[in-house]
């Protein structure tokens, strides 16, 4: 069974940096393209960023770039995010997601951008 | 980036009603789109890919169409379950877009 465990969010301060974990299991971690998706509160899905299986291309939505970095780690079965200089605007529970077409969801990690 | 107006944003239904949902991406996008369905509090869960392809374990009820820009969802009994809100998304082109959703509710 694909299960996918987010962790790592939290409440930081606007201009704070967050590392999201997502541990991935029942499946060949290394053989598929991994996503992040968001949710801000109450409202709709928004593809946060993507990565290749041996991490040749990755992919951002322009609101994150500069600022987000999505890496994995295939030895531990792990993608991360990492989310620098945070803005009231990423306040969001972020899912990670398997493959480009997001197969299968983890339950989703909340983070609140707040003063 | 590639819009996908999806619609109605909402929807009053009854138990055993047929239901269709539509998205139109602002330019082709083939047939990249997949459907989603989520509930309150919970994770999205994949009902359709590659605009008609069913997911595994998905009911038959649901199913999809489309190519280029006009795309369905379309529920052909509505059941308790299916009360949820939901999104299309277009794989085509970077970055991938969210329709903005469909809420389906008891009428």
């Amino acid at each position: 069974e694909v299960q996918l465990v987010e962790s790592g969010g939290g409440s930081v301060q606007p201009g704070g940096s967050l590392r999201l974990s997502c541990a991935a299991s029942g499946f060949t971690f290394s053989s598929y393209w991994m996503s992040w998706v968001r949710q801000a509160p109450g409202e709709g899905l928004e593809w946060v960023a993507n990565i290749k299986e041996d991490v040749s291309e990755s992919y951002s939505v322009d609101s994150v770039k500069g600022r987000f970095t999505i890496s994995r780690d295939n030895a531990k079965n792990s993608l991360y995010l990492q989310m620098n200089s945070l803005r009231a605007e990423d306040t969001a529970v972020y899912y990670c997601a398997r493959g480009q077409h997001l197969a299968h969801w983890g339950q989703g990690t909340l983070v609140t951008v707040s003063s | 980036d590639i819009q996908m107006t999806q619609s109605p944003s909402s929807l009053s239904a009854s138990v055993g009603d047929r239901v269709t949902i539509t998205c139109r991406a602002s330019q082709g996008i083939r047939n990249d789109l997949g459907w989603y369905q989520q509930k309150p509090g919970k994770a999205p869960k994949r009902l359709i890919y590659a605009a008609s392809s069913l997911q595994t374990g998905v009911p038959s009820r649901f199913s999809g169409s489309g190519s280029g820009t006009e795309f369905t969802l379309t529920i052909s009994s509505l059941q308790p379950e299916d009360f949820a809100t939901y999104y299309c998304l277009q794989l085509n082109t970077y970055p991938f877009t969210f329709g903005g959703g469909t809420k389906v509710e008891i009428k």
